[in-house]
């Protein structure tokens, strides 16, 4: 069963403008963490923002938001202020208890001038 | 800061053949996973180790191994390699095991077979 879903493949968003990148879930652990990564057209995987379960607050990380529902078991990221070097593919992931961390499809997006 | 090094960075290989990927951790980190990504894919997990012993294992074929070292460097062989294993493989390090570790990635290991 797909643990990891990302339903938007692509996504366009005007420079200077927020996007938010959709992302939900699936398990029945009560403890996981929730990971975003960019991969750009070079290949690398970066870290972008971290939501632990049982975090209260939201998580930033300067442009990044993370917006955590829980009960939705959604974990949106926001990218405020969009710049054209954000184009790129986006990866949300996920770790239970193991250490096998599961990623979605992913979802292009595409920062026009 | 220093980050992941995967070597080498590219590597093409003919169907068959056999092939070893490098992956130095962040100093101080004591995991390593391994990750599969074919072309317009998303990262499949492998394997992972944590202090030198499997800790993980996911869809990594019986024709790879993997270890780690002593000193925490991790090494991925591939043998009798198909034109299906074409990919991008990534390491990542964590400090610790656990849903709340954060994994950063190395730049990846782009392995062609021919």
């Amino acid at each position: 069963a797909q643990k990891i879903t990302q339903t938007q493949p692509g996504m366009f968003v005007q420079e200077k403008e927020a996007v938010t990148l959709d992302c939900t879930y699936d398990t029945s652990d009560p403890s996981y963490g929730l990971f975003w990564y960019k991969q750009p057209s070079s290949g690398e995987m970066i870290f972008l923002i971290y939501q632990g379960s049982y975090d209260q607050q939201n998580a930033t990380e300067g442009r990044y938001s993370l917006n955590f529902q829980k009960a939705r078991k959604s974990a949106n990221l926001v990218i405020s202020a969009s710049q054209l070097g954000d184009s790129a593919m986006y990866f949300c992931a996920m770790r239970e208890d193991n250490n096998d961390m599961r990623f979605g499809a992913g979802t292009r997006l595409t920062v026009k001038p | 800061a220093a980050g992941v090094i995967q070597s080498p960075r590219h590597l093409i290989k003919e169907k068959r053949e056999t092939a070893t990927l490098k992956c130095y951790p962040i100093p101080r980190h004591d995991t390593v996973y391994w990750y599969q990504q074919g072309p317009g894919q998303d990262p499949q997990f492998l394997i992972s180790f944590y202090e030198k012993m499997q800790s993980d294992k996911g869809s990594i074929p019986d024709r790879f191994s993997a270890q780690q070292f002593s000193d925490y460097h991790s090494e991925l062989n591939m043998s009798s390699l198909e034109l299906g294993d074409s990919a991008l493989y990534f390491c990542a390090s964590s400090l610790g095991v656990g849903p709340n570790t954060e994994a950063f990635f190395g730049q990846g290991t782009r392995l062609t077979v021919v």
